[in-house]
Parts: C-alpha cells; structure tokens; sequence
C-alpha cells in the first residue's frame, strides 16, 4: 500500500525543539522525503533519508529512520517562528517519481 | 537556477468548462508530476510524464489529463470541471538521474470552480 500517516497538529516554543513523526507502509522505499509549506505557498523540500540510514543531521534538522517499525521522524531543533509550516513526510513507493504523501503536521511556533 | 514556475497562480471558473494549467520544471529536469492538494484529500498524485510520456498515472477520473512537450514544459487539462476539482495543482520537476527522486515543487495553481 501507499499509506503514510501522520498526526495533525504541534504547538511549541520559540527555542524548544519540536519533533514531527510519520509511519509509512511501503518497504521498498529508496528515499524518504520531509517537505514544508508555508501558506499559500508551494511544497519546499526540506530534506531526505536514504533508506539504508539510521539517522541524518543536517543544520537543525535530524531525521530518524526505524526501517523496522516503518516509522520516519524528523527534529527541528532551536525551532524559530519561521519554522511555522505543515511538514509532510513523503514516500515514493516502489522507488519512483509517485509519492505518497501523509496529511501533514501543523506545527505553529510560539514567541 | 530558477526554479519551477506555474501558470496561472490563480484561476476561476464555472461548471462545465474547461481548463488547462502549465508548469515549467527546473532546467535539465525531465520528470514533470502534478498533484492535486484539497483539505479534504491531501495531496493526492495525478501522473507524471517523463521525455513527452505518461509514466506514472493515479487514480484521477479520464476529465484529467497532461501532456509534455520537447523542452520538458508540461501542462495539465480539466475538462468539464465539477465543484470538487477545487483545489491547489501542484507541479513539481526531477533530474530523475542516479536513483535520486528528489522533486521541486512550484508555487502551485490555486483553482475555483463556481
């Protein structure tokens, strides 16, 4: 299947690190993807996971990836008010250009 | 590099017309998709198109199609449009080289249907 699935919705503090998490169903993932929008923008990719990693680190973003639980969650740390955003995990099964995507995070910072 | 550019960003029409959308991917990119975002549905894939040929294809009624040109530039057609088509088309591009699927959204095509 093509099922990801994420929960709706964070509040958190300027400075405080917020965590975002996402299960996928389909194992034959390549690569997992974090994307943010802003409103009534368009999808930024933020970054992405390899799938025979356990974890990467890039500036405030780490992204965790349990390849046995299907379960993918990325950290922002020292989150900002621009850090305001859906964050959607995506997952492009069977290893092509078709990606899965969860309903979103809302995570809304505040001051 | 600029980066994928959509037209028009907004659009609204009636039941029963037509529309066409286009998206300009990222220079060198050849993969073009188109997605479909609603409150209700997320982000739902619509097809892709890779070197002018369908690739990939979700579960969208035949009222929508796309087509790619040589320059890689896409565009997508609603036809006999319902209320329910409102929605945010997104476009977005891959290099689509390597075993990297990385995609590049545009702006997105905000639709009203009345």
């Amino acid at each position: 299947g093509e099922d990801v699935e994420q929960s709706l919705f964070l509040s958190v503090r300027e400075g405080d690190s917020s965590v975002i998490n996402c299960t996928y169903t389909d194992s034959s993932s390549t690569y997992l993807y974090w994307y943010k929008q802003e409103p009534g923008a368009g999808l930024q990719l933020l970054t992405y996971i390899f799938s025979n990693m356990d974890m990467k680190q890039d500036q405030r973003l780490t992204v965790l990836l349990n390849k046995k639980d299907k379960h993918l969650s990325l950290r922002i740390a020292d989150t900002q008010t621009g850090d305001s955003a859906i964050y959607f995990c995506a997952d492009p099964p069977r290893g092509n250009n078709r990606l899965a995507f969860g309903k979103g995070n809302q995570v809304v910072v505040i001051p | 590099k600029a980066g994928v550019t959509q037209t028009p960003r907004y659009l609204i029409k009636t039941r029963g017309q037509q529309v066409t959308l286009s998206c300009s991917p990222i220079s060198g990119h050849r993969s073009v998709s188109w997605y479909q975002q609603t409150p209700g549905q997320g982000l739902q894939f619509l097809f892709e198109y890779f070197s002018e040929t369908q690739r990939n294809k979700g579960n969208f009624p035949g009222r929508f199609s796309g087509r790619q040109f040589s320059n890689s530039r896409s565009e997508m057609n609603v036809s006999t449009l319902e209320l329910g088509d409102s929605a945010l088309y997104l476009c977005a591009s891959s290099l689509d080289a390597g075993g990297s699927y990385e995609q590049y959204f545009g702006p997105g095509t905000r639709l009203t249907v009345t």
